[in-house]
Formats: structure tokens, C-alpha cells, sequence
């Protein structure tokens, strides 16, 4: 079936850094990659649709130069989170159509920062 | 506009006994539906799918939904719960009309279930 690799798994930051958060399709093609974030026992909130060559699409009220994503190649894209602060302290997934059971999610990453 | 609501933050069952995370969903056209279930700290795992065809869906690990247009429900059912199935249990639309390799599913808040054994 279709995997989508997500790393890293956790990450601990210090406030002002930035962290680059990976999702790779690893036996197929992903043209498009969704951005979720989740916030503890909430639901996952969309955060941007990359598709691969072209800019992302941001939902409302995320800010893309905070969120940077880039989606170079038909397997990779990429979730740069930049100068990052304690409020950015959450759980982001990825997650690519796939033509097997449609959609595959990444494992996620928690980002916490400090 | 599409909408997903589970009405239950959290169902209690007892291990054996059988379980039902409920769901209803609001789309323009004819929906495509799904439930993923969540372990902590882990992404998504795909439990089932209705696109079209027989209304009673069968996934993974013993879960089936039925898919009610007239209600516009979709809930997820298993037969007889386990411990193991102690998770969160999220279920997502996709409007069908105008769908596309583009468009995201929108998901419900999600409901946590306990199997107690």
C-alpha cells in the first residue's frame, strides 16, 4: 500500500529557531500534499495544500511566511516552521492522495518549543 | 460548505460488548466517507471508506459503517469491542461534486473510545 514517511517523529526546539518537517511518499506519486496541524484532543485543522512546482495554498488565518512549504518533487514535501515559538507547540501530519484507499497520512510530528 | 460532526467527545463500552462511534456529515453533493483511527502521538490509519455502492462498509480490524443518506450518517460499528480498539476515532468527508486530487477531507473532532476490559 501507500506509505507516506514523515520525520522527524519529535522535535524540541528553542523559541526563534526553525524546524523543517519532511513527508515523503515512498511507493507512489503524491501531485498533492495536505498539511494538518492538531491540537491536544482536537481535530486536525487543514493548514495549506502543497502540490508539487507550484506555490501552496494557504486556509485562512495561517500565515504562509510562518509556515513555509515547499513540494519540490512528486515524493517530497516539506513543512518549514520559522521562528518558531511556544504557541507553535503542536502536532502537524501530512497527508497525500493516494489511488489505493485515497488519502495516506504521515506518522506526524510533534513540535514542542521551548 | 462541507461539515463533519461526531457528537460524542468520549464512549465508554465494556470489552465483548458492541460499540458505535456515531457521525454525521453535511456536503452540497454526494459525499465521500471516511473513519481513521489515532493512536497517541501517531498519524492516521485508515479503517474504511464509502464511495458509492452497498451502504454497509467493511474496513479494518473488524469496524463496519453504515452509510445512511437519509439521515446523513455514517456511523462506525464493530460487533464486539477490544481493549486494543481504545483510541481516537475520527471521521472525514469529501464533497464528491467538483472533487478533486486537490480537494482535503474535513474532519469531525473526533470521538475517544475506551474499551474497558
Amino acid at each position: 500500500g501507500a506509505v507516506v514517511s514523515q520525520h522527524p517523529s519529535w522535535v524540541i526546539c528553542k523559541s526563534g529557531t526553525s524546524v523543517k518537517i519532511e513527508c515523503r511518499s515512498l511507493d507512489f506519486q503524491a501531485t498533492t500534499m495536505f498539511w494538518y496541524r492538531q491540537f491536544p484532543k482536537q481535530s486536525l485543522m487543514l493548514m495549506a495544500t502543497s502540490n508539487e512546482g507550484s506555490k501552496a495554498t494557504y486556509e485562512q488565518g495561517v500565515e504562509k511566511d510562518k509556515f513555509l512549504i515547499n513540494h519540490a518533487s512528486l515524493t517530497l514535501s516539506t513543512l518549514t516552521v520559522t521562528s518558531a515559538h511556544p504557541e507553535d507547540s503542536s502536532f502537524y501530519i501530512c497527508s497525500a492522495r493516494n489511488r489505493f484507499d485515497g488519502y495516506t497520512f504521515g506518522s506526524g510530528t510533534r513540535l514542542t518549543v521551548v | 460548505a462541507q461539515s463533519v460532526a461526531q457528537p460524542e467527545d468520549q464512549v465508554n463500552v465494556a470489552e465483548g460488548n458492541p460499540l458505535t462511534v456515531k457521525c454525521t456529515y453535511s456536503v452540497s453533493g454526494n459525499p465521500y466517507l471516511f473513519w481513521y483511527v489515532q493512536y497517541p502521538n501517531r498519524g492516521l490509519q485508515f479503517l474504511l471508506k464509502y464511495i458509492t455502492g452497498d451502504n454497509l462498509v467493511k474496513g479494518s480490524y473488524g469496524f463496519e459503517a453504515e452509510f445512511n443518506k437519509s439521515q446523513t450518517s455514517f456511523h462506525l460499528k464493530k460487533p464486539s469491542a477490544l481493549v486494543s480498539d481504545s483510541a481516537l476515532y475520527f471521521c472525514a468527508v469529501r464533497d464528491r461534486i467538483g472533487g478533486s486530487g486537490n480537494t482535503p477531507l474535513v474532519f469531525g473532532k473526533g470521538t475517544r473510545l475506551s474499551v474497558i476490559a
